[in-house]
């Protein structure tokens, strides 16, 4: 199994521009979570899909942040339009309801905007 | 709400040693998960162990073990004989079993295991 992947590994951009972060989780698993880590706030759940329905966005900071999942195996992160302040590692990770909370991260994506 | 709190930010130790990390959590459920992550300097999240609240057992994995003290909300993972490899930032995590199964992270310790 290859494992959650998330691309790019590295984005740099600059501010007022669109970012879009990819992610296909594992085959089979039916949740999937965007997180996002920074040194001052640590790991934050940004938004949360169960079988493809985006279930708690909560975390989610602003309107300019979107994300979407068309299929199971698919899902993007869009940020619109980014700031210096989004910049930080955004990581996909998915799980298999019923095992719970065991939830398999993928490599992250550092994202730096200028 | 539930919060995990890791106490202390930085340990290091020598090789070979045996190191303690420490967790306390705060929840009103009863049934729940709790883990800790390892995420090395390549920054790759890695499941280390895995507790159920049920379980009075502690859970055991290779040098990984953890202390559960459901009563004091506490978990502590506890790596013997340690490897340069065990070098980490590990985060502990909590879950409870219904509902929206969302990780709830500590901040973190940053652990060193020196030569």
């Amino acid at each position: 199994d290859a494992g959650v992947i998330q691309s790019p590994r590295h984005e740099v951009t600059e501010m007022g521009q669109e970012v879009t972060l990819r992610c296909k989780p594992i085959s089979g698993h039916n949740s999937l979570f965007w997180y996002r880590q920074t040194m001052m706030r640590g790991l934050e759940l940004l938004i949360y899909f169960n079988n493809n329905v985006p279930i708690d966005d909560s975390g989610m900071p602003e309107d300019r942040f979107s994300a979407k999942m068309p299929n199971a195996s698919f899902s993007t992160l869009k940020i619109q339009p980014s700031e210096p302040r989004d910049s930080a590692v955004y990581f996909c990770a998915s799980s298999l309801r019923g095992r719970a909370g065991e939830q398999f991260f993928g490599p992250g994506t550092r994202l730096t905007v200028l | 709400a539930q919060t995990v709190t890791q106490s202390q930010p930085e340990m290091s130790v020598q090789e070979a040693e045996t190191v303690t990390l420490s967790c306390t959590y705060d929840t009103s459920e009863s049934n729940y998960y709790l883990f800790w992550y390892k995420q090395p300097p390549s920054r790759q999240m890695i499941l280390v162990i895995r507790q159920e609240a049920y379980k009075q057992q502690n859970a055991t994995e290779n040098r990984f073990s953890v202390n559960f003290q459901k009563a004091a909300k506490s978990f502590s993972l506890k790596i013997s004989d340690s490897q340069l490899g065990d070098t980490a930032m590990y985060f502990c995590a909590f879950t409870i079993i219904q509902g929206a199964q969302k990780l709830v992270f500590g901040q973190g310790t940053r652990l060193t295991i020196n030569p």
